[in-house]
């Protein structure tokens, strides 16, 4: 059963434009949705997070949107360099005491210079 | 990597034999995870711990078992390894409240 459907599953962006990746979760449960940055070799790192009280949320380079009645929620990445180039996973998860996180099959990104 | 170790980095087995993965950390976190990555699959949760001796199944915990006897050790064990069990292995913690985990940096594991 999998409840965070991610899209793509690989994207390709020139340098300087704009990357947007897909979620959609199923558990209206679900209230924290964060994004994950992992480069090749190393352990996925928290890249932007959000909550269903706002519907965007902007940390630099990096935006996520939300929809919470559509049950949708978007990275995206703008003016993409190709340092950007990793692999992206969306999660999300439910509060209480046994906190635990369901992630996306993840979007391998790729930033051509 | 947050003061996260996992070991070892890199394990080839047979199949059959058994396996232990450790993870230790030096944060005092409550909450630690195993999970697993694979192609087309993502990250999956096999196991996860809220605290000392406390211990829950994820989505995908058949093979596997898990202890925690101190906050700092979270161990992963395959009793008789399979290869549908060859995987990057990845433990990662969190203090629960913040909901951030913290992500070590991985055990790929061969079962030939």
């Amino acid at each position: 059963q999998q409840q965070v459907k991610q899209s793509p599953q690989s994207l390709i962006v020139q340098k300087g434009g704009i990357s947007i990746i897909n979620c959609a979760y199923e558990n209206t449960a679900f209230d924290y949705f964060p994004w994950y940055q992992q480069f090749p070799g190393k352990g996925p790192a928290l890249l932007i997070a959000i909550r269903p009280d706002v519907s965007e949320k902007k940390e630099g380079r990096f935006t996520i949107s939300f929809n919470k009645s559509a049950k949708q929620f978007s990275l995206h990445i703008m003016d993409s360099q190709p340092g950007d180039s990793a692999t992206y996973f969306c999660a999300s998860s439910s509060g209480g005491s046994n906190y635990k996180l369901t992630f996306g099959k993840g979007t391998l990104l790729t930033v051509n210079p | 990597d947050a003061g996260i170790t996992q070991s070892p980095r890199h394990k080839v087995t047979e199949t059959g034999t058994p396996v232990t993965l450790r993870c230790h950390q030096t944060e005092n976190h409550r909450y630690m995870y195993w999970y697993r990555q694979d192609p087309g699959h993502g990250l999956r949760l096999i196991h996860y711990s809220y605290g000392v001796k406390d211990t829950d199944k994820g989505e995908v915990s058949d093979g596997y078992s898990v202890s925690r006897s101190k906050t700092e050790d979270f161990l992963l064990t395959l009793e008789s390894a399979t290869s549908s069990q060859t995987s990057v292995y990845f433990c990662a913690i969190g203090e629960g409240a913040s909901e951030k985990l913290f992500f070590g940096s991985g055990t790929q594991l061969s079962v030939l």
